[in-house]
């Protein structure tokens, strides 16, 4: 089943500990991009990567770092998370060009 | 710079009726236009997309949408709304020339009463 799997679904973390949201896609996609999705905000692009060892800021890449060393995995790292980084986040993924983006199930982080 | 206004938070509409959730865009080229919906503790799921050609667009679930150039809208609509249909709705731009990102709407949560 073609699909974009993140991990964890929901995670409670503290101020300052480094964590890491994976996310993976087996179609194959070149882009791959993360949003944050907060209440009356709609969804914010974080990140995205048009292809391996690509990767360029979205609106609100502060307090956020990715990595795209192969095709199928694009992890979003959180250095230092902080409290106004408690959000509902997203992974997606697409073909080149005007495609659809297949989106993730979302993990929830909360940071106190 | 791109931009999608969804005027309304919420829209109440009961089974059976029609309903319409509104989208308006701004693109300095044309516009490559996508609804989404997200059920409860799900990811958000691609109902349909307008690129060029009619400006009727068909979709998942008996949803459609419908480009207007001139009021730079893509209105979502379906002729009668079911209970299942309750959920949050996505309008999303690009612009169709250049290799920008996908902007989004703030949403709007649609609640269908029975």
């Amino acid at each position: 089943e073609a699909q974009v799997t993140q991990n964890p679904r929901y995670l409670i973390t503290v101020t300052g500990k480094k964590l890491t949201v994976t996310c993976s896609q087996n179609m194959n996609h070149e882009y791959m991009s993360w949003y944050r999705q907060d209440p009356g905000l709609g969804l914010r692009q974080i990140y995205y990567s048009m292809n391996v060892e690509v990767t360029d800021k979205g609106d609100v890449p502060e307090g956020y770092k990715v990595s795209r060393k192969e095709k199928r995995n694009f992890p979003l790292i959180l250095e230092s998370p902080s409290p106004n980084q408690t959000s509902l986040y997203f992974c997606a993924s697409k073909r080149p060009g005007n495609t659809e983006a297949f989106f993730g199930q979302g993990t929830r982080l909360t940071v106190v | 710079a791109q931009s999608v206004a969804q005027p309304e938070d919420q829209v109440n509409v009961a089974e059976g009726n029609p309903l319409t959730v509104k989208c308006t865009y701004s693109v300095s080229g044309n516009p490559y236009l996508f609804w989404y919906v997200q059920y409860p503790n799900r990811g958000l799921q691609f109902l349909l997309k307008y690129i060029t050609g009619d400006n009727l667009v068909k979709g998942s679930y008996g949803f459609e949408a419908e480009f207007n150039k001139s009021q730079t809208s893509f209105h979502l609509k379906k002729p009668s709304a079911l209970v299942s249909d309750s959920a949050l709705y996505f309008c999303a731009v690009r612009d169709l020339g250049g290799n920008t990102p996908l902007v989004f709407g703030k949403g709007t949560r649609l609640s269908v009463i029975a």
